[in-house]
């Protein structure tokens, strides 16, 4: 079975510029998160869905960040207008329902 | 809110000598408790979950009781090898949250041989 993909693996991007990751979860999963990873912090989530529908977007920084997932399979992140604070790893992870979530291996933003 | 607090890292053991990482827990609801451990370059990976209080969770020699009482899930293994050199982190999901899953820091483990 694959596991979840993510889409690219880096990004260097100058501030001002944006960015959008890419994520195919695991066949099935309903349940679609993002979360923000700073070096050597844990993960914290952003968003995530449950199908096509938005359940928690309340830590996703509105005015820059936005996610969808138009037919609840295949999700994009997108950072517009990045600043260094943004540097991070993007996770995908997906759930069928429950709480165990299975992650990508992550898009590594360095934004200078 | 939901946090987590744990040992904080790195934590530097030779092979064969036993771990212990702490975690402690603020939640009002009842959770679920997890370890995951990650491996430079990859994503988080469930290294075992505990959904009721008083039970124990396992995994490659890894252990943890849910002890609702102290509102800790600490992590122990009697004997560390090179191989468990990663980052650790304990998390909890409960449902009053729908059901989103908080992590800590993590701990870095660095096992030498």
């Amino acid at each position: 079975e694959a596991g979840v993909t993510q889409s690219p693996r880096y990004a260097v991007l100058q501030e001002g510029q944006a960015v959008s990751f890419w994520c195919d979860p695991i066949s099935g999963h309903d349940t679609l998160y993002w979360y923000q990873q700073p070096r050597d912090q844990g993960p914290q989530l952003l968003v995530y869905f449950r199908d096509e529908a938005v359940i928690d977007n309340s830590q996703l920084p509105s005015d820059r960040f936005s996610a969808v997932r138009p037919k609840g399979t295949n999700s994009t992140l997108k950072i517009q207008s990045a600043k260094q604070g943004d540097t991070a790893t993007y996770l995908c992870a997906s759930s069928w329902t429950g709480n165990t979530l299975y992650f990508g291996e992550g898009s590594r933003l360095i934004v200078v | 809110g939901d946090s987590v607090t744990q040992t904080e890292g790195p934590v530097t053991l030779s092979e064969g000598t036993s771990l212990t990482v702490n975690c402690s827990y603020e939640t009002k609801q009842y959770p679920t408790l997890f370890w995951y451990v990650q491996y430079p370059g990859e994503g988080p990976q469930l290294l075992f979950k505990v959904p009721k209080a008083n039970e124990k969770g396992s995994n490659r020699g890894f252990e943890a009781t849910y002890n609702k009482e102290a509102t800790s899930f600490h992590l122990q293994k009697a004997s560390v090898q090179e191989s468990d050199s990663a980052v650790y982190y304990c998390a909890l999901s409960d449902r009053g949250s729908n059901n989103r899953i908080f992590f800590g820091d993590g701990t870095q483990l660095v096992v030498k041989p």
